[in-house]
């Protein structure tokens, strides 16, 4: 079975400033690794993911996060926060031979000062 | 090429009445999965199904939910007999091929409210 937990159900950050939302996970195999985004009202979108391979995993709007074995953490990671990135993030994890579904974290509501 | 789609956006029912929640999965997509989220909480995932198959019904509610994926047609998430702590957001993405690794596309999201 696999868990996440998300550190901060809210982080607050000024605009152009380093966004950093924390996941730490739980498996007992190697896992997959997923950041969404969801937009009030909306379903989620797909940031990144990383599977296997490089551990440093490039996704869009300027986001990337890195898959740390040792820590058993995929924190993402904006340079430059800006207005539009205010949403909910959500971390999640699938494993091979694991349940079909994935398993979110509780999410971490990002505010950006202006 | 459009994505998930999902009816109603918005559904309100009385106690006791049924819901039934829509999902068009996206073109080429046969792999279906539902997800419900409550407040402040994360997605729970509840069913994996494909054309005309249940795989993964181990989030489900043993009782009054149901789920099907016909030959032809939207998916669709039945619930009966609904009480209050149904009041939620329902999920449903689909991806193209099954596996864990795969890429889930999510649709907008039904929201539920029981009165």
């Amino acid at each position: 079975a696999q868990s996440v937990t998300q550190l901060g159900s809210h982080v607050s950050v000024s605009e152009g400033a380093l966004v950093l939302l924390r996941c730490n996970y739980s498996s007992s195999v190697p896992p997959y690794l997923f950041w969404y985004v969801q937009y009030p009202n909306q379903g989620l979108q797909l940031l990144l993911k990383y599977t296997t391979g490089a551990t440093l995993v490039k996704g869009i709007n300027g986001f990337e996060a890195e898959f740390k074995k040792s820590e058993t953490s995929f924190h993402l990671t904006k340079p430059s926060a800006h207005m539009s990135d205010a949403a909910e993030y959500f971390c999640a994890v699938s494993a091979p031979g694991g349940a079909d579904g994935l398993t979110f974290g509780k999410g971490t509501h990002l505010i950006i000062q202006p | 090429n459009a994505g998930v789609m999902q009816n109603p956006r918005h559904l309100v029912r009385r106690r006791g009445q049924e819901a039934r929640l829509r999902c068009s999965p996206m073109k080429g997509h046969s792999h279906v999965y539902w997800y419900r989220q409550l407040p402040e909480e994360g997605l729970k995932f509840m069913v994996y199904l494909q054309k005309e198959n249940i795989i993964d019904e181990s989030g489900m509610p043993k009782e009054r939910f149901s789920a099907e994926f016909p030959k032809e047609g939207p998916s669709i998430l039945r619930i009966q007999q609904v009480v209050r702590g149904d009041s939620a957001a329902y999920f449903c993405a689909s991806s193209p091929y099954s596996g864990t690794q795969e890429t889930q596309y999510f649709g907008p999201g039904t929201r539920l409210l029981v009165l």
